[in-house]
C-alpha cells in the first residue's frame, strides 16, 4: 500500500533551535511529496513540494526538505525555530490522489 | 495560488440533523476534493468533485451520507447527513492548481469544524 509514514506524533524543541520533522514514504515509484502546514484553527497551507526537479526544496518560512531516495525520506528542517513555527505539520504525497501522514505536532519553548 | 472561502467556519449540531457546508474558490476549477479530519488525527479524503458529473467517493463513504453538488467550476456543498457525534470532525475542502493540474498542487479551506451533541 502506498503511505507516508511521520515519526514523532509530537516535536519539542527551543526557540532557536534546529528543527527536524521526519518523513518516510513507500511507493515504487518516486511519487510527488508535500509538507503542509496547519496553524491552530486554520486549515493547510503548503510548505513545499517535491517534483523532482531538485532533490533540496526550499519552501516557505525558511524551512527546507532534502528528497532522499536511497532512504525513502523527506525530511523537514528549519535551522532555527521561531515561537511562531508551533503547528501540526503533514507529510503528504500523491500518486492517484493526495495521501497524508498522521501528522507531528510542532511546540517551540522560549 | 487559489483563494479558498468555507463556511460555516464553525457549528454545533444536534444528532439526526443535517448541515451543509459551502466552499466557493476565487478562480475556475476542475475538481475540488473534500476532506475530514478527526480530532487529533490526519486528513482522509471522502470524495472529490468535479463538475457536471457526480462526486466520486472514497472507500467508506457513501452519498447517501455526504452529498455533494457541484454546480459550476467556482462553487461546491458537502452535506452532513443525519448526524451522529461521531461525524464531529474539522471538514475541509480543497481544489487543485488552477493555473497547472499537472503540479498536483492542492490548496485548502480553512475548514468546518462541527461538533455534534
Amino acid at each position: 500500500a502506498q503511505s507516508v509514514t511521520q515519526l514523532g506524533s509530537h516535536v519539542s524543541v527551543s526557540e532557536g533551535a534546529l528543527v527536524l520533522l521526519r518523513c518516510n514514504y513507500s511507493s515504487s515509484v518516486p511519487p510527488y511529496l508535500f509538507w503542509y502546514v496547519q496553524y491552530p484553527n486554520q486549515g493547510l497551507q503548503l510548505l513545499l513540494k517535491y517534483t523532482s526537479a531538485a532533490t533540496l526544496v526550499k519552501g516557505i518560512n525558511g524551512f527546507e526538505a532534502e528528497f532522499k531516495k536511497s532512504e525513502t525520506s523527506f525530511h523537514l528542517t528549519k535551522p532555527s525555530a521561531h515561537m511562531s513555527d508551533a503547528a501540526e505539520y503533514f507529510c503528504a504525497h500523491v500518486t492517484d490522489k493526495l495521501i497524508f501522514g498522521t501528522g507531528t505536532r510542532l511546540q517551540v519553548f522560549p | 495560488s487559489a483563494v479558498i472561502s468555507q463556511k460555516p467556519s464553525r457549528d454545533i449540531c444536534q444528532r439526526g440533523t443535517s448541515l451543509t457546508i459551502q466552499c466557493q474558490v476565487d478562480s475556475q476549477v476542475t475538481m475540488m476534493f473534500w476532506y475530514r479530519q478527526q480530532p487529533g488525527q490526519s486528513l482522509t479524503l471522502i470524495a472529490t468533485a468535479n463538475q457536471g458529473s457526480e462526486a466520486t467517493y472514497e472507500s467508506g463513504f457513501v452519498i447517501d451520507k455526504f452529498p455533494i453538488s457541484r454546480p459550476n467550476l467556482t462553487f461546491s456543498t458537502l452535506t452532513v447527513s443525519n448526524m451522529s457525534p461521531e461525524d464531529s470532525s474539522i471538514y475541509l475542502c480543497s481544489v487543485e492548481d488552477p493555473t497547472d493540474r499537472a503540479k498536483n498542487i492542492q490548496y485548502f479551506g480553512a475548514g468546518t469544524r462541527l461538533s455534534v451533541l
